[in-house]
């Protein structure tokens, strides 16, 4: 099973920020990667689809990159409503596995 | 508007059963692939079952190969998951998730969560 390991589990940062966060396959998944927003007591929310495809209605300021085994979601500046937890998954699977999720704290 | 409405979370023993439901409208129920995640608490998301727009296929996260059911019907616009032989592990909030509508996008639609709690 192809497995997702996402890094930093936690960032500190403040608004204004530029801040990426690291999305690790086992395996090639080529570009079948999506990421999502939770905010605490919500369902996620999809932001970006195959790996660098930005949902309609989310800020610009939100972009995803990479192929194969390793890819980045950036915020460019961060905003007050950013501060929330982020979950990549790989999308192309019976079980789509999701990484173990970044915590973007305020600092 | 897309909406999905779970229900039927609970307190139950652990050997106990629960029956989960999601109450979808907005959009043509029985043309996509449904799915439950769930989220223990404090912690991420763990991917639990699909099911196909027609009822297959069906797919289970090891951990709940034989002791879930998932189902669907199309006529009434509902999903449903059986969960039997339930251990505290499993308690978490559970989500019934819509695929994308260009079904390789990962899931685009989320309902608002139902909590279990398997404890004595």
């Amino acid at each position: 099973d192809i497995q997702m390991t996402q890094s930093p589990s936690t960032l500190s940062a403040s608004v204004g920020d530029r801040v990426t966060i690291t999305c690790r396959a086992s395996q090639s998944i080529s570009t079948w990667l999506a990421w999502y927003q939770q905010r605490p007591g919500k369902a996620p929310k999809l932001l970006i689809s195959k790996a660098s495809s930005l949902e309609s209605g989310v800020p610009s300021r939100f972009s995803g990159s990479g192929s194969g085994t390793e890819f980045t979601l950036t915020i460019s500046s961060l905003q007050p409503d950013d501060f929330a937890t982020y979950f990549c998954q790989y999308f192309n699977s019976y079980a789509p596995p999701f990484g173990q999720g970044t915590k973007l704290e305020i600092k | 508007e897309v909406h999905l409405v779970e229900s039927g979370g609970g307190l139950v023993q652990p050997g106990g059963s629960l029956r989960l439901s999601c109450a979808a409208s907005g959009f043509t129920f029985g043309n996509y692939e449904m799915n439950w995640v769930r989220q223990a608490p404090g912690k991420g998301l763990e991917w639990v079952s699909s099911i196909g727009s027609g009822g297959t296929p069906i797919h289970y996260a090891a951990s709940v190969q034989g002791r879930f059911t998932i189902s669907r019907d199309n006529a009434k616009n509902s999903l449903y998951l059986q969960m039997n032989s339930l251990r505290a592990e499993d308690t978490a909030v559970y989500y019934c998730a819509r695929i994308h509508a260009d079904y390789v996008s990962g899931f685009q639609y989320w309902g608002q969560g139902t909590l279990v709690t398997v404890s004595s």
